[in-house]
C-alpha cells in the first residue's frame, strides 16, 4: 500500500543526545514536511523539502536538522539544543504539479525526554 | 505573522446532535483544508476546497470555502461516537511551496 511510514513510534531521548526520527514515503511525492504538535496546539512547521538535496527552514526549526539525500526519505534530526523537545512529530508529503493538492500524512512519533 | 483562529476550542455533545466548528484569518486563502486526527494517529485529510464559495459535502459532512476567501465551516450532522477526535482547519499559504497553516484544532466528544 502507498503512503507515508513513520518511525518509531515512541522515542526516549537523554539530555544532550542527539535523537533521528525517520519519515519514508513510496508515494512518488516530491514534498515532504515535519510538523510538531503539542497538547491544545495546531501543528506547527519545522522543515520542508520541496525537492532532493534542498530543504527550507520552517517557522520554529530552532534546533532541529534535516536531510533529503533520496526522494523517498526526509528524516529529522533533534539536537540537544532543543531544550524542549517533548511533542508528538508528524511527517508529511504531497505531490503534484502544483503544490495546492492536500497533504497526506504519517502516523508521528512521540518524543519524551528521560 | 499569519494566524487561523479557529472555534469552538472544544465540543461535547449528545449522539445524533449536529456540530458546526469554523476557522477565520485575517489573510486570504485560495485553498482550505480539514482534517480529523484521532488520538495517536496523524491527520487524515476530510474535505479540500478551491474555490471562494464552494460548498462540499463528503457523507455526514460539509464544509464551505467563505466568499472573502478568510474563512471556512465544517458541519458534521448526526454525530456518532466515531466522530470523535480532534478536527483542523488549515489553509495553504503559498502552492509554490505547498505550505500549510493550520488552526489551534477543535475536540470532538460524542456521547452515546
Amino acid at each position: 500500500d502507498g503512503g507515508i511510514t513513520q518511525s518509531p513510534k515512541y522515542l526516549f531521548r537523554k539530555e544532550g543526545q542527539n535523537v533521528t526520527l525517520s519519515c519514508e514515503q513510496n508515494l512518488n511525492h516530491d514534498a515532504m514536511y515535519w510538523y510538531r504538535q503539542d497538547p491544545g496546539q495546531g501543528l506547527r512547521l519545522i522543515y520542508y523539502s520541496q525537492i532532493v538535496n534542498d530543504f527550507q527552514k520552517g517557522d520554529i526549526a530552532e534546533g532541529y536538522s534535516v536531510s533529503r539525500e533520496k526522494k523517498e526519505s526526509f528524516p529529522l534530526t533533534v539536537t540537544s539544543a532543543q531544550k524542549n523537545p517533548t511533542a508528538f512529530y508528524l511527517c508529511a508529503s504531497m505531490g503534484g504539479a502544483l503544490l495546492d493538492q492536500p497533504q497526506h500524512f504519517g502516523d508521528g512519533t512521540r518524543l519524551s525526554i528521560l | 505573522g499569519q494566524q487561523l483562529n479557529q472555534s469552538p476550542q472544544s465540543m461535547f455533545i449528545q449522539e445524533g446532535e449536529d456540530v458546526s466548528m469554523n476557522c477565520t484569518s485575517s489573510s486570504i486563502f485560495n485553498t482550505w483544508l480539514w482534517y480529523k486526527q484521532d488520538p495517536g494517529e496523524g491527520p487524515v485529510l476530510l474535505i479540500a476546497l478551491y474555490k471562494a464559495g464552494e460548498l462540499t459535502s463528503n457523507g455526514r459532512l460539509t464544509a464551505q470555502f467563505g466568499i472573502t476567501r478568510k474563512d471556512s465551516f465544517l458541519n458534521i450532522s448526526a454525530s456518532i461516537p466515531s466522530d470523535v477526535g480532534i478536527y483542523f482547519c488549515a489553509g495553504l499559504i503559498s502552492s509554490n511551496t505547498g505550505k500549510l497553516i493550520f488552526g489551534q484544532g477543535t475536540t470532538l466528544q460524542v456521547k452515546p
